[in-house]
């Protein structure tokens, strides 16, 4: 079974400038997780999401950050503008049941920010 | 709203020994999750251990085994006969009904020769 897949693994831009990120989830995966980790601390949840409907957003920043979940398989994560503090490493996972919890998520690679 | 600490930012120990994670947190659910997942340097989580808050046992997996004190609140991991390859962080996590999943800040373990 595939992995979840995330692009591109490392990205570096310029404060104020845009950028985006891409998730494939593990095939038949109803419940997609966004979330940012900063370096030496734990991930933050930025959005989950239930088939192609938001589950909870509360904790992204909505005026600079964007996701969506088209047809509800792959996800694009986006900043605009981004800013220093945005440096981090963004994770993406993926699970399997929407009602059931005896489910692990399942984590791609991640993709490393840096903003200078 | 759910929170998730470890109070451990760091610990080591040596190959061969047993070592214990210490997680604790706070929730008004009665039925929930708990995970330990294991990031090595190359980023991808891996899961290392999960414990169903209805089930009294502690969860067992080969040499990772948890103590789960529902009261209390408290879920602490403990690796027997550590091996270097267990040198990683390790978070604990929370997933409450509806699978919204919340870490912990993590513990940095290093396992010494």
């Amino acid at each position: 079974e595939a992995g979840v897949a995330q692009s591109p693994r490392y990205k570096i831009i310029e404060k104020r400038q845009s950028v985006a990120f891409w998730c494939n989830p593990i095939s038949g995966h109803a419940t997609l997780y966004w979330y940012q980790q900063i370096l030496g601390q734990g991930p933050k949840l930025l959005i989950q999401f239930q088939n192609n409907g938001v589950v909870d957003d509360s904790q992204l920043p909505k005026d600079r950050f964007s996701a969506e979940r088209l047809k509800g398989v792959d996800s694009t994560l986006k900043i605009q503008p981004a800013k220093l503090e945005d440096s981090a490493v963004y994770l993406c996972a993926s699970r399997p049941t929407p009602k059931g919890m005896n489910t692990e998520a399942f984590f791609g690679q991640g993709t490393r920010l840096t903003v200078v | 709203a759910q929170t998730v600490t470890q109070s451990q930012p760091e610990m080591s120990v040596q190959e061969a020994e047993t070592v214990t994670l210490s997680c604790t947190y706070d929730t008004s659910e009665n039925n929930y999750y708990l995970f330990w997942y294991k990031q090595p340097p190359s980023r991808q989580m891996i899961l290392v251990i999960r414990q169903e808050a209805y089930k009294q046992q502690n969860a067992t997996e080969n040499r990772f085994s948890v103590n789960f004190q529902k009261a209390a609140k408290s879920f602490s991991l403990k690796i027997s006969d550590s091996q270097l390859g267990d040198t990683a962080m390790y978070f604990c996590a929370f997933m409450k009904p509806g699978g919204k999943l919340i870490f912990g800040q993590g513990t940095e373990l290093s396992v010494k020769p």
